[in-house]
């Protein structure tokens, strides 16, 4: 079955700081990667995804996030960080099989608070 | 409505009770998923409808939960003789087609707290 691990589940970084949210998945394949935002009352929005192609792939709000498939990994980038994008920020993986659906297992999260 | 639409938004309930917990789609949108939160998780995947029929159900807990999507838009989630165990926010998602690559839209959630 496939798993997603994020090592940390509480990051603060000052405003104006480089972010990087760590995530690694445990897949047979190359599966389907994303990364959702959470903020309180709001639905999980959708930051970027991953499907096939250039490993480093553009979101909204200036994220980025780059797969790697020797270390299983798809960490999640921000060069600069906004107060704004305190927030909450789970990784998915989606099976990327044939008769594949948009069944997401999602990691525990991780909760990211920004400081003045 | 130009989002996925959630409600209530909050049910308090008594252990033991039956509740209804309804989503409202993008209209379009033939897939539809459930998800619960517990907290401090990520969402777990509940069940699966592309259109009116549930195509992947496996991740019901139990025979109290079940849900229904009859005319291929609305659906609801209804738990029977719920017990606090079932306090979580429901999330509720939806996608054009259902393709694995897609992109989902999700509502805000129903916050249910059994008591």
């Amino acid at each position: 079955a496939q798993s997603v691990t994020q090592p940390d589940i509480h990051i603060t970084v000052s405003e104006g700081a480089s972010l990087e949210l760590r995530c690694n998945y445990s897949y047979g394949a190359t599966p389907y990667l994303f990364w959702y935002v959470q903020s309180p009352g709001q639905g999980l929005q959708l930051l970027l995804k991953y499907f096939s192609g250039d490993t480093l792939v553009q979101g909204i709000k200036g994220f980025e996030a780059e797969f790697k498939r020797s270390q299983s990994s798809f960490n999640l980038r921000k060069p600069s960080v906004h107060w704004s994008d305190a927030a909450e920020y789970f990784c998915a993986v989606a099976d990327a099989g044939g008769t594949s659906y948009g069944k997401l297992t999602f990691g525990q999260g991780t909760i990211l608070t920004v400081h003045p | 409505g130009a989002g996925v639409s959630q409600t209530p938004s909050n049910k308090v309930t008594e252990k033991g009770k039956y509740v209804e917990l309804r989503c409202d789609p993008i209209s379009g949108h033939t897939a539809l998923y459930w998800y619960r939160q517990s907290l401090g998780q990520g969402p777990e995947f509940l069940i699966y409808f592309q259109g009116t029929g549930a195509a992947d159900d496996s991740g019901l807990p139990n025979d109290r939960f079940f849900a229904v999507r009859p005319e291929g838009s609305v659906s609801t989630l209804k738990i029977q003789r719920t017990e606090r165990g079932d306090s979580a926010v429901y999330l509720c998602a939806s996608s054009l087609t259902g393709a694995a690559n897609e992109k989902l839209f999700f509502g805000s959630g129903t916050q249910l707290s059994v008591l």
